[in-house]
């Protein structure tokens, strides 16, 4: 277990839906990462916050958004959605830049 | 540009067989970091493995084992008496220090497959 927690695990929605993606990262730890798992373009990453700032964007499209709270908690809301984005979504954390990602369980997302 | 790439695509071995899944990257930092990162098929991934450039001395752990050989760019990851457990997707990675997580760059991931 690494002690980062995801929910929900499973999430089926129609297209053009909104949701939204939850996680906390392990005690202590206040880096957040969000990364997409797809067939085609493997794990990409999205996203980090550091102590409820956004630190650095990866590959994120525009109707994604997200944030850390002050729980250090972190939400990725995916609007507008498309088949595409039909992926597993991980959370990650870790206490600084430079340390070992770990990663959560994933949300795996169906958009029909 | 950071680039890894993991040719194996998929590998089945016998239980016990020993398996060596290869990773060589590009990078032009003269610094940077190594990961193994494990997927079972549950699909959580598991970290297993940082190296630093700097420390080119190969690193055993149990039955694991990684090869790192900065001539070659590569890090090699051998699993010893493979074990049904051990199938999984390997996922090879590469990031610059300096830069942190945000510019970790993953392979494409080698499935491996134990035949029991």
């Amino acid at each position: 277990d690494s002690g980062v927690t995801q929910t929900p695990k499973h999430l089926i929605t129609a297209t053009g839906q909104r949701v939204t993606l939850r996680c906390s990262p392990r005690s202590g730890d206040l880096s957040v990462y969000w990364y997409q798992q797809s067939l085609d373009q493997g794990l990409q990453f999205l996203i980090q916050y550091y102590n409820g700032e956004e630190r650095a964007k990866g590959n994120i499209l525009e109707r994604f958004s997200a944030q850390q709270f002050p729980d250090l908690h972190s939400e990725l809301n995916l609007s507008s959605l498309e088949l595409g984005d039909s992926a597993l979504y991980f959370c990650a954390s870790s206490p600084g830049q430079s340390s070992p990602l770990h990663f959560g369980n994933g949300t795996r997302l169906t958009v029909t | 540009a950071q680039k890894v790439t993991q040719a194996q695509t998929e590998i089945s071995v016998v239980e016990k067989e020993d398996v060596t899944l290869d990773c060589v990257y590009e990078t032009r930092d003269t610094t940077y970091y190594l990961f193994w990162y494990k997927q079972p098929p549950s699909g959580e991934l598991v970290f297993l493995i940082r190296r630093n450039s700097f420390d080119e001395q190969n690193e055993i752990s149990g039955r694991y084992s990684w090869n790192f050989q900065k001539s070659t760019s590569s890090f090699n990851f051998t699993i010893t008496a493979s074990q049904v457990v051990d199938s999984a997707v390997y996922f090879c990675a590469l990031s610059p220090p300096n830069f942190g997580n945000e510019k970790l760059t993953f392979g494409t991931g080698t499935r491996l497959t134990i035949i029991p």
